[in-house]
Formats: C-alpha cells, sequence, structure tokens
C-alpha cells in the first residue's frame, strides 16, 4: 500500500469524450504530481502543486486541466484528446519538494487509451 | 538540454551482480534518485545520493560521482523479484526531476 491512490485504473475514450483522473494522498504530503509514462520514455512531469498552488506546468497542451482541490486531491481533466496522449498518468506526492530526498510516492496510475 | 543516460536492458543471473550506470547533464544537481518499477506497478524509491560516494542498503548500493556526471546502481545477489524497471532522475537547479527512461533488468535463473 504505498498511501496514493487513483482512479480509474484503466480508461477507454473517444477523441470527443470529456473524462477526468482522480488521485487522492493518504501521506499528509504538501505535494503532487501528474506525469506521462510512454513506453521506453523518461517520465514526463506535467503538473506539480504544492501547498494546492501549482507550481510547475511543462508546456502542458491545454486539452489537460488540472485541478487541486486541497493537499489530499488531485484531478486531471481530459477533454477532445489525441491518439498519442495514450499512455499510462501516474500521480504522486512528496512532502517538501526543496528538502533532502523528498522521494516520491506513486500511485497505480491510469492506463489511458483514446481512440 | 538536460539528459539523462541509462542502458535500455541488461540481463543477468540469479544470485549474481550487476551494475546500471546512469550519466546526466543537468543544469544544476540537487540530488539523484533511483527507483525501481515492476512491470504494471507504480515507482518505488531505492536511493537517494547528493554527496560524493557509496550509499549502501543491504543488497542495493548506489555511487555518485558529481564531478563526471554519473551514478551507478549496483545490485547484489540477485534473486528472480529483482526483475524490474530501474529508474535513474536528477533534481536539477529547479528542483524538477528529470527522468532517465530506465532500464529493464532481466534476471535468469
Amino acid at each position: 500500500e504505498t498511501g496514493v491512490t487513483q482512479t480509474p485504473r484503466h480508461l477507454v475514450m473517444g477523441m470527443t469524450n470529456k473524462k477526468s483522473l482522480k488521485c487522492e494522498q493518504h501521506l499528509g504530503h504538501n505535494a503532487m504530481y501528474w506525469y506521462k509514462q510512454s513506453a521506453k520514455k523518461p517520465l514526463e512531469l506535467m503538473f506539480v502543486y504544492n501547498f494546492k498552488e501549482q507550481t510547475e506546468n511543462n508546456s502542458v497542451p491545454s486539452r489537460f486541466s488540472p485541478e487541486c482541490p486541497n493537499s489530499s486531491h488531485l484531478f486531471l481533466h481530459l477533454h477532445t484528446l489525441q491518439p498519442e496522449d495514450s499512455a499510462l498518468y501516474l500521480c504522486a506526492s512528496s512532502q517538501d519538494p526543496g528538502q533532502g530526498a523528498d522521494e516520491q510516492y506513486f500511485g497505480p496510475g491510469t492506463r489511458l487509451t483514446v481512440t | 538540454g538536460q539528459n539523462i543516460d541509462q542502458p535500455t536492458e541488461m540481463t543477468a543471473t540469479e544470485g549474481a551482480i550487476v551494475q546500471i550506470n546512469c550519466t546526466y547533464q543537468t543544469s544544476g544537481f540537487n540530488g539523484l534518485f533511483w527507483y525501481q518499477q515492476h512491470a504494471g506497478e507504480a515507482p518505488t524509491f531505492l536511493s537517494y545520493n547528493v554527496l560524493d560516494g557509496l550509499e549502501e542498503k543491504g543488497r542495493f548500493s548506489s555511487f555518485l560521482s558529481r564531478s563526471k556526471g554519473y551514478s551507478y546502481l549496483l545490485l547484489k545477489e540477485l534473486q528472480m523479484k529483482d526483475s524490474a524497471s530501474y529508474l535513474c532522475a536528477v533534481r536539477n537547479s529547479n528542483y524538477q526531476l528529470i527522468w532517465g527512461a530506465g532500464t529493464k533488468l532481466i534476471i535468469k535463473p
């Protein structure tokens, strides 16, 4: 049990659909992250929230929209996605991005397929 | 640009030792991390190095040379459950983690 949960675990959506991914952390951490993981590619950091404030947005297309209502919950709203957006979307949390080891705890991910 | 290089795949024998290398070029350095990721599962933290030298944690050790932009993860007494991908990541001057593509380690009996 990593303390970070994600729903749904699998999602198939058409290019015109709107869906949301949910992440919840039960570790009392202050920072939460969205990553995209494609086969044989490095993890791509999409968004970072620290104390509910967005601190990073790595040139992510506007069809991905994050929401962080509190330090325990993180959403990724999806609309008009493209087939190349099919990937594993991982959520992570950590105590403090600027301090020491600050290991990130990952959720199990949502396997997204865009048809 | 920022870059992390590690071998795509390695094969080793159960009970043996394997060393997974990682070289990096980043804008600044604030620590290097190794994570393990089993197929279909989330990455889990293995080690953190911020100073030069070797950090030992049970069967796993991680080494860092900041002047060479180089690290390795050493796995001893390999077990079948060590079959996984091993991800190297460097935290840069903006405290952003830059990730390598991972090394898939295959353990054979």
